[in-house]
């Protein structure tokens, strides 16, 4: 059974820092996913990794799929406020369903 | 916005009873997605249909049912509702690889 851990799952920073969420799945894919999601609202893509080694960037989010170890990271460069969100990684299972981790709740303070 | 629409936003109800969820995917997706997003189980993938005809189940309970209609819209009824069933319930298309998701409806069950 596929399985997608994130981590950490809430996360408070201060603007200009710099940080990395992580998410580990159990079994192979090829296809892993971000997306972000404001509360109440609806989940908005941001990446789509489909290769070993593919790193995808939009603006101070980059993304990179290591699918040897199984690992996806998501790092943000000098975090803005307007970055609070929660972002979530999923794994493409059978048939292009998405198996999804937990979440990371990210909190950026002035 | 994704271009996947769903009706209705908000949907209040009790316990007990069935209500239908609506979901149009982009123009030209074939494939519509349902998932349940819930404070407890996180996001989890329901039931996947292609042109009409299903392709994948997931964590679909037996009281819940879905359906596509020739014109590609969906369909998922959920039936003898509980205060468990309350959730978001999203929707999704696919173009390629990537997934865009509808607005959501906020099922509230009392």
């Amino acid at each position: 059974e596929l399985k997608v851990e994130q981590n950490p799952l809430f996360l408070s920073m201060q603007e200009g820092k710099n940080y990395t969420i992580y998410c580990n799945y159990s079994t192979t894919s090829d296809r892993l996913y971000w997306y972000r999601q404001d509360p109440g609202k609806s989940l908005e893509s941001l990446f789509v990794l489909l290769s070993n080694g593919a790193v995808k960037q939009e603006g101070r989010l980059m993304a990179s799929l290591d699918t040897k170890a199984r690992l996806s990271t998501l790092h943000i460069t000098a975090a803005v406020h307007d970055l609070s969100a929660t972002y979530f990684c999923a794994v493409g299972g059978y048939n292009y369903q998405l198996i999804w981790g937990a979440g990371t709740k990210l909190i950026i303070k002035p | 916005d994704s271009g996947v629409t769903q009706t209705p936003k908000h949907l209040i109800t009790a316990t007990g009873q069935r209500v239908t969820l609506r979901c149009s995917p982009r123009s030209g997706d074939l494939s519509v997605y349902w998932y349940q997003q819930s404070l407890d189980q996180g996001l989890q993938f329901l039931i996947h249909y292609y042109n009409g005809e299903e392709r994948a189940k997931g964590n679909i309970l037996e009281r819940f049912s879905a359906q596509q209609f020739p014109d590609l819209h969906s369909e998922l009824n959920l039936s003898s509702l509980e205060l468990g069933d309350s959730a978001l319930y999203f929707c999704a298309s696919t173009a390629g690889s990537e997934q865009f998701f509808g607005p959501g409806t906020r099922l509230t069950v009392l």
